[in-house]
């Protein structure tokens, strides 16, 4: 099956300009997440999809990150208005959900994003 | 709350040495727990996993085994080679569904 697949794979933006990253999951995987991964740490979850609904955005800082998966299918994240500190990359990711067959969630290459 | 702990890196071995990351966690309830890897410039991709306490995972030499006495659930590899040099992180994932990664451990072996 297809994996997840993100773009763009690399953005260099201007502090205070706005950047969107966009998301298609796996096929008939009912969760989506959303992490940061800032250079030599873990990924933090920034916001989890389950369909279309929000679970989990408590680590968003909502002044400035955004994210929508209307269709409950693919998702986009956008940062307005960049900061040096978001340099990072932008990794989602997907499930099927609850129960153990669903258990394993799945990374896509990544969104590098470098703010100057 | 709910929280992973690795070993703290940076990890240097000699080509087939033995390799042993520790991690533990934090958890309510009955987590799944998961290792992945890194490698340079790449997205992270799975390991191994195990969803109940006993449960041993394996995959490409690597082991981990489930442990809930000890809420550990440290990765094993008994003869390390060059290509397995990476970034290393240990995940549970909660019932409901959230994923936590702790803060990884970097491997490079050498010749």
């Amino acid at each position: 099956e297809a994996g997840v697949a993100q773009s763009p794979r690399y953005k260099i933006i201007e502090k205070r300009q706005s950047v969107a990253f966009w998301c298609n999951p796996i096929s008939g995987h009912a969760t989506l997440y959303w992490y940061q991964q800032i250079l030599g740490q873990g990924p933090k979850l920034l916001i989890q999809f389950q369909n279309n609904g929000v679970v989990d955005d408590s680590q968003l800082p909502k002044d400035r990150f955004s994210a929508e998966r209307l269709k409950g299918v693919d998702s986009t994240l956008k940062i307005q208005p960049a900061k040096l500190e978001d340099s990072a990359v932008y990794l989602c990711a997907s499930s099927r959900g609850r129960g153990s067959s669903g258990n394993t969630i799945y990374f896509g290459e990544g969104s590098w994003l470098t703010v100057v | 709350g709910d929280s992973v702990t690795q070993m703290e890196g940076p990890v240097t071995l000699s080509e087939e040495a033995f390799l042993t990351i520790n991690c533990t966690y934090t958890a309510t309830g009955y987590p799944s727990l998961f290792w992945y890897v890194q490698y340079p410039g790449e997205g992270l991709q799975l390991l191994l996993k195990a969803t109940k306490a006993d449960d041993k995972g394996s995959n490409k030499g690597f082991e981990a085994t489930y442990r809930k006495e000890t809420t550990s659930f440290h990765l094993e590899k008994g003869s390390v080679q060059v290509s397995d040099s990476a970034v290393y992180f240990c995940a549970l994932k909660t019932s409901y569904d959230k994923v936590i990664f702790g803060p990884g451990t970097s491997l490079s072996v050498i010749p």
